[in-house]
């Protein structure tokens, strides 16, 4: 069964630091998509970048960039410079290949807090 | 940007009430999904809607759900008798293939009483 697991509930960085935020997943395919996203207290949900499993390049967008460890089943996203803005909730999701209708599995998200 | 638009952003009903939800996707979007989010809880994936029909829905998904898309801008999300357990963030979200990310509407909070 496909899990996504984010073990850190909640982190924190000072603004114009890096952090980077763990996610690790389970899965028995070997293609298939990974993404980030972000919740802001208004509660939408914004996607932050996405990844490609056959790629072995890591995605990067802008201030976000990922680590994408496909043996290991991790996908970390790594935010630099960071922003009042980005704090929010952070959710890893995995999902499965495309003849799948794209069901995305969620983890339970990692809240991050930006101190000035 | 295109969005996708949930209608009402708050809705408050009396259990055993039905309730529709209501998501105009993006207009060029072929596949739509609800996503529910009980407070404090993941994300989790209620049900896929392609060419007019459910493609794949989730053991919450029950009878007591149904989706639809009247018109073919609206796609909604009824649940015939609400019960306490459905207070939830209702998402809906649609995309244009299957090999990109969702667009996720604002979201419908539902509270039921």
């Amino acid at each position: 069964a496909q899990t996504v697991t984010q073990s850190q509930p909640e982190m924190s960085v000072q603004e114009a630091e890096t952090v980077t935020l763990s996610c690790t997943y389970d899965t028995s395919e070997s293609d298939y998509y990974l993404f980030w996203y972000k919740q802001p207290p208004s509660r939408q949900m914004i996607l932050v970048i996405r990844q490609e499993a056959y790629k072995q390049q890591n995605a990067t967008e802008n201030r976000f960039s990922v680590n994408f460890q496909k043996a290991a089943k991790s996908f970390s996203l790594k935010i630099s410079d960071s922003q009042l803005g980005d704090a929010a909730m952070y959710f890893c999701a995995y999902s499965p290949p495309l003849y799948n209708f794209n069901k995305f599995y969620f983890g339970s998200g990692t809240k991050l807090n930006v101190k000035p | 940007e295109p969005e996708v638009t949930q209608t009402p952003s708050h809705q408050v009903t009396q259990m055993g009430q039905e309730v529709i939800l209501r998501c105009v996707p993006i207009s060029n979007h072929l596949y739509f999904y609800w996503y529910r989010q009980i407070l404090g809880q993941k994300v989790e994936f209620l049900v896929s809607f392609y060419n007019n029909e459910i493609s794949e829905k989730s053991e919450i998904f029950d009878d007591q759900f149904s989706v639809e898309r009247p018109d073919g801008s609206n796609f909604t999300l009824k649940i015939r008798s609400t019960k306490l357990e459905d207070s939830a963030m209702y998402f809906c979200a649609s995309s244009e293939s299957t090999d990109y990310g969702y667009t996720f509407g604002s979201g419908t909070r539902l509270t039921v009483v």
